[in-house]
């Protein structure tokens, strides 16, 4: 079935380094992927995402890659600050005939920046 | 804030019991998602509405059914709960129906089966 997989559950960063959460998914038709922010006691927040014609996106401090070959997608955080510090979900979405589309989640890794 | 809002925030019942969570999207937005979050499941995609209209279903039990109105707020029905349907449901909204619109998330609903 499918599944969109973190590599770890957890990460801890010092603040001012760069950190990177990985995601393997298994649905070579998934077409579009999201990263999410949860922080606690709050719903998912949009981060970046990226379409399957791109292998690369970068946004405000954050960078998404795409791996097809091996279905693998990163986000890239760069200089951690402890505002960071949440829950970081991956989706793939598939979509039917109609354009409509259906999100897979991972598991989400937990990310915690040291002062 | 994201703009979109859920009521209520908990919700305590019983098993068998019925409930109803609503949704409001946030101005402007015509498409609806709804969500389930548990600690075994993680999130999960159950069901969209586009314009009133169902656009695309996941994991959404039969025991589960939505709806979204004229006014394009959507409710979410959950019957016959069962103590494992304790979980986080958000609701999420965005302008268009297809993929590649960011969705916002509302707060979430915590329900509580006992």
């Amino acid at each position: 079935g499918e599944s969109v997989g973190l590599h770890l559950p957890t990460l801890s960063v010092q603040e001012g380094d760069n950190s990177i959460i990985n995601c393997a998914y298994s649905n070579s038709a998934s077409d579009y992927f999201i990263w999410y922010k949860q922080e606690s006691g709050k719903g998912p927040q949009f981060i970046i995402d990226i379409r399957s014609n791109m292998d690369k996106r970068q946004g405000q401090r954050v960078t998404v890659l795409l791996n097809k070959t091996v279905k693998h997608l990163s986000l890239q955080i760069a200089a951690t600050q402890p505002g960071d510090s949440a829950v970081y979900f991956c989706a793939e979405n598939t979509h039917n005939s109609s354009g409509a589309g259906k999100s897979t989640f991972g598991d989400g890794t937990t990310l915690t920046v040291k002062p | 804030d994201s703009g979109v809002t859920q009521t209520p925030k908990h919700l305590i019942t019983a098993t068998g019991q019925r409930v109803t969570l609503r949704c409001s999207p946030r101005s402007g937005d015509l498409s609806v998602y709804w969500y389930q979050q548990s600690l075994d499941q993680g999130l999960q995609f159950l069901i969209q509405y586009y314009n009133g209209e169902e656009r695309a279903k996941g994991n959404i039990l039969e025991r589960f059914s939505a709806q979204q109105f004229p006014d394009l707020h959507s409710e979410l029905n959950l019957s016959s709960l069962e103590l494992g349907d304790s979980a986080l449901y958000f609701c999420a909204s965005s302008v268009g129906g297809g993929t590649g619109y960011e969705q916002f998330f509302g707060p979430g609903t915590r329900l509580t089966v006992l």
